[in-house]
């Protein structure tokens, strides 16, 4: 499977946008790019996904660089409840749907 | 929608005693998945349902964990005897249909279980 590296943690400030970056320079041709996160004391949620065109969607975008080799999940304005771990994950085809979770970025929104 | 629910949300248990956790997928998802988190680390996969049977649990502690999917529905995930280092939340999560390498999971609440 392969690897995804992220930043341990950042820090932005409410009603900002952040960029949340992910490197995966052994994805493979056919591997999807997933973000996820997990708010304190719950279970992970989905955020958004894409394969190769850059996406967008009610929470949030996602911009896939050209070679596919990184992917930035964007916060277009962040308020206190976006304050959560970041998963950056890859499955592909093969995949039996199965996440593979690393450190994630845990993200701290101040007001 | 009702979403994935689990129980119990919380467990504190001695070492060498056995513990159970349920899960009630959503309605309808044919994949059902158990996921063990330790404190200050991602989810890791224990095992992986497609309706009734097992689909990947290369990740399970077979000499101590089990889980079982009856009827393709409800799940239990069993630990006997717990270890100290089996302290850590208890995922479960659950999917609709798995296309071309994607789909969605839903997570339910999690247990959290103490072993002392």
């Amino acid at each position: 499977d392969a690897k995804t590296t992220q930043p341990n943690s950042m820090e932005s400030n409410e009603e900002e946008p952040v960029h949340l970056p992910c490197n995966h320079s052994t994805i493979s041709g056919t591997d999807y790019i997933h973000w996820y996160r997990q708010l304190p004391s719950q279970g992970p949620e989905y955020v958004i996904h894409g394969l190769t065109s850059n996406v967008n969607n009610r929470m949030a975008s996602l911009a896939i660089a050209e070679d596919r080799k990184s992917s930035t999940l964007i916060l277009h304005r962040a308020t206190l409840r976006d304050a959560a771990v970041y998963y950056c994950i890859l499955s592909g085809a093969g995949n039996t749907g199965k996440l593979i979770f690393g450190q994630g970025t845990t993200l701290q929104v101040k007001p | 929608e009702a979403g994935v629910a689990q129980s119990p949300r919380y467990k504190i248990i001695e070492k060498r005693q056995s513990v159970a956790f349920w899960c009630n997928p959503i309605s309808g998802h044919a994949t059902l998945y158990w996921y063990q988190q330790i404190l200050g680390q991602g989810p890791k996969l224990l095992i992986q349902f497609q309706n009734n049977g097992v689909v990947d649990d290369s990740q399970l502690p077979k000499d101590r964990f089990s889980a079982e999917r009856l009827k393709g529905v409800d799940s239990t995930l069993k630990i006997q005897p717990a270890k100290l280092e089996d302290s850590a939340v208890y995922l479960c999560a659950s999917s609709l249909v798995r296309l071309a390498g994607w789909s969605e999971q839903f997570f339910g609440p999690g247990t959290r279980l103490t072993v002392l």
